[in-house]
């Protein structure tokens, strides 16, 4: 079964601060992550993904993840936020054919 | 280029009466899915397809209906709505399946059922 764990489900940062957003999966097949980005009522955005290859994995808005396979995790980081990166940020996992599988959501929010 | 496109952004519903969401993309995208979010939870699968005449259910699929008539359409019909399927409702399209692109997002449909 695949499932996908947020630690956090609140981060307050202020601005110009590093942050870690956490997250844990679990897969039986071949590893997909991705991080996505939703602000206040909009869809969600792909900030990055990892389908193999290099570890750490850069995406827009300056973030960046690392795949761990020994720790099962795909953390995503930013050197310093901005107050526009205030969001909810979404882990997920490929699972069995097209499903992906989301974790519940860390809520960031930008401290000025 | 508008993406995904979805209506209505907003709706509430009583009891038993039933609603179909729209969901229309422009980019020739041949999966598309229908994901609900409830609060402090992840997105739950509900159905999916690979391409027009082709659906399957997903995770969440008890008390919907899809049709993929079309490459461009992926409507989703509530029969018999329940205070249970208050949430908000996210479509989404892929070009290829989603392990190598991602999906790209409608902004939303949020439905309260009173």
């Amino acid at each position: 079964a695949q499932s996908v764990t947020q630690l956090d489900s609140q981060v307050p940062v202020f601005e110009e601060a590093p942050v870690e957003l956490r997250c844990n999966y679990s897969s039986s097949v071949s590893v997909y992550l991705f991080w996505y980005v939703q602000y206040p009522n909009q869809g969600l955005q792909l900030l990055l993904k990892y389908l193999s290859g290099s570890t750490l994995v850069k995406g827009i808005n300056g973030f960046e993840a690392e795949f761990n396979k020994s720790q099962t995790s795909f953390h995503l980081r930013k050197p310093s936020v901005h107050i526009s990166d205030t969001a909810e940020y979404f882990c997920a996992v490929r699972g069995t054919g097209n499903q992906f599988y989301f974790g519940t959501g860390t809520s960031l929010t930008v401290i000025p | 280029n508008a993406g995904v496109t979805q209506t209505p952004k907003f709706r509430i519903l009583k009891i038993g009466q039933s609603m179909t969401l729209q969901c229309t993309q422009d980019m020739n995208h041949n999966y598309m899915y229908w994901y609900r979010q409830d609060p402090g939870m992840g997105l739950k699968l509900i159905y999916y397809s690979v391409g027009a005449g082709i659906t399957d259910k997903g995770e969440v699929p008890n008390g919907y209906n899809v049709s993929r008539s079309t490459t461009e359409d992926f409507p989703l019909r509530l029969e018999l709505a329940a205070p249970s399927q208050t949430s908000v409702y996210f479509c989404a399209s892929s070009e290829k399946g989603a392990s190598n692109y991602g999906y790209t997002f409608g902004s939303g449909t949020r439905l309260t059922v009173v």
